[in-house]
């Protein structure tokens, strides 16, 4: 059975700091790792993929993935008030993507 | 580009009726995904379709259905309506990966 975990929070991070977010993945085999933040009562959105061990930033997110420990990370810089959401970790393989349980960020002014 | 898009956006229906929802994928996507999210929960995955073929299914009974077209659109057909079937159905379309969303619809069983 493939999992991915995630701690489901609430993880309260003051505002101006870094939120962290972590995820861990069963399937060696897997290729893709992605991120997504969903507000409640929205859809997931897509905020950040990555594909090969090591750092990818974007703007205030970067995204860290280490194969070998089979874990991925999301930090958030300089965290605003809109960043409160809960923040999906999904895995994929060749044949589909799995998706964590999430984790509820909330951003304390 | 227009994103995913998905009908009617909510739905009111009662115990044992019929429903179909609806959803188009971002031009160029052939695989369309659906899930279902309770309130509160994680989502949980439905069913995959990628060339008109369903390519896995998620631990949800047989009145949980769909198909697709061949302009890659979807539709997912729930049966005979519970009052745990509460909740955000979302499609997710993509040409190899990542997934991305539509909207959703929102169904309420009475």
């Amino acid at each position: 059975q493939k999992e991915v975990e995630q701690n489901s929070g609430p993880l309260s991070v003051p505002e101006g700091a870094i939120a962290s977010l972590n995820c861990t993945y069963s399937d060696r085999g897997s290729q893709s790792f992605f991120w997504y933040r969903q507000y409640s009562g929205k859809s997931p959105e897509l905020i950040m993929s990555i594909y090969s061990n090591g750092d990818k930033e974007d703007g205030r997110f970067t995204a860290q993935l280490n194969k070998a420990s089979q874990y991925v990370s999301l930090l958030i810089r300089d965290s605003q008030p809109s960043d409160s959401a809960t923040y999906l970790c999904a895995v994929g393989g060749d044949d589909k993507i799995i998706f964590g349980k999430g984790t509820r960020l909330h951003i304390l002014p | 580009e227009a994103g995913v898009t998905q009908s009617p956006t909510h739905l009111i229906k009662t115990r044992g009726q019929q429903v179909t929802l609806r959803c188009s994928p971002i031009s160029g996507h052939t695989s369309v995904y659906w899930y279902q999210q309770a309130l509160g929960l994680g989502l949980q995955f439905l069913l995959w379709y990628d060339e008109g073929e369903e390519r896995n299914r998620g631990n949800f009974p047989p009145r949980f259905s769909g198909r697709q077209f061949p302009n890659y659109s979807s539709e997912l057909n729930v049966n005979a309506l519970e009052l745990e079937d509460s909740a955000l159905y979302l499609c997710a379309s993509s040409f190899g990966q990542p997934q991305h969303f539509g909207d959703g619809t929102r169904l309420s069983i009475l």
